[in-house]
């Protein structure tokens, strides 16, 4: 079936270390969205992508689409305290409705 | 604020006691969506609404119903809970297929 593949599951960073984290999909995408959980918490938006080779920015965040819509990227610069929890992608397949939701990656800053 | 609330937060129940959760929305959107959420996974899409119609995914087990009466409420029932369903169950909400607004959870726990 379709899938999207999203690593590393785990990253520790230091404080201001950067970040990224990466989706693979099986199949072209028509959008890629991007989600936020903090722990404890519940999903947030964060942004779609529905270009090829889209680039899009939010302060110290990243957000890349690939030319061939299959694979997305999330960077985030100087990583802070705030920043912890885990980043999901969810790609949506042209004629199909569902969102296929990568694992996810954890986020965790190094004391 | 427009908002996605569920009701309860946290509930506990009895190996093969049924439960309903609830959720309302006051954003006015026309798709709802179940989804289950276990401990360092993605959140798992059970069932949705678009406007009045239901789609059940097909891996969701028939121990799991839903009903929307009307474009804010929509309730998860579970008719025997077992203790694999121990988990947080999400609502979020929708226009159309764009980004998804998910409420707080409820943390069900199976004794």
């Amino acid at each position: 079936g379709q899938q999207v593949m999203q690593i590393p599951q785990y990253q520790h960073v230091q404080e201001g270390e950067d970040f990224t984290t990466y989706c693979n999909s099986s199949t072209t995408l028509s959008n890629i969205q991007w989600y936020k959980q903090r722990p404890g918490g519940h999903p947030v938006f964060l942004i779609q992508l529905v270009k090829s080779g889209e680039v899009k920015k939010q302060k110290r965040l990243t957000f890349q689409f690939g030319e061939a819509k299959k694979n997305s990227s999330l960077h985030i610069t100087a990583t802070q305290t705030t920043d912890v929890g885990t980043y999901f992608c969810a790609g949506r397949v042209d004629s199909n409705y569902q969102l296929i939701w990568g694992a996810g990656t954890k986020l965790i800053i190094k004391p | 604020d427009a908002m996605v609330i569920q009701n309860p937060r946290y509930q506990v129940t009895q190996f093969g006691k049924p439960v309903t959760l609830s959720c309302s929305q006051t954003l006015n959107h026309n798709v709802m969506y179940w989804y289950q959420q276990k401990s360092s996974q993605a959140p798992k899409l059970l069932f949705h609404y678009y406007d009045k119609d239901f789609n059940n995914e097909a891996d969701t087990p028939d121990n799991f119903q839903s009903r929307r009466p009307n474009t804010s409420f929509c309730f998860l029932d579970i008719r025997s809970p077992g203790l694999g369903d121990a988990a947080m169950y999400l609502c979020a909400t929708s226009r159309d297929w764009s980004s998804q607004y998910f409420g707080p959870g409820t943390r069900l726990t199976v004794l």
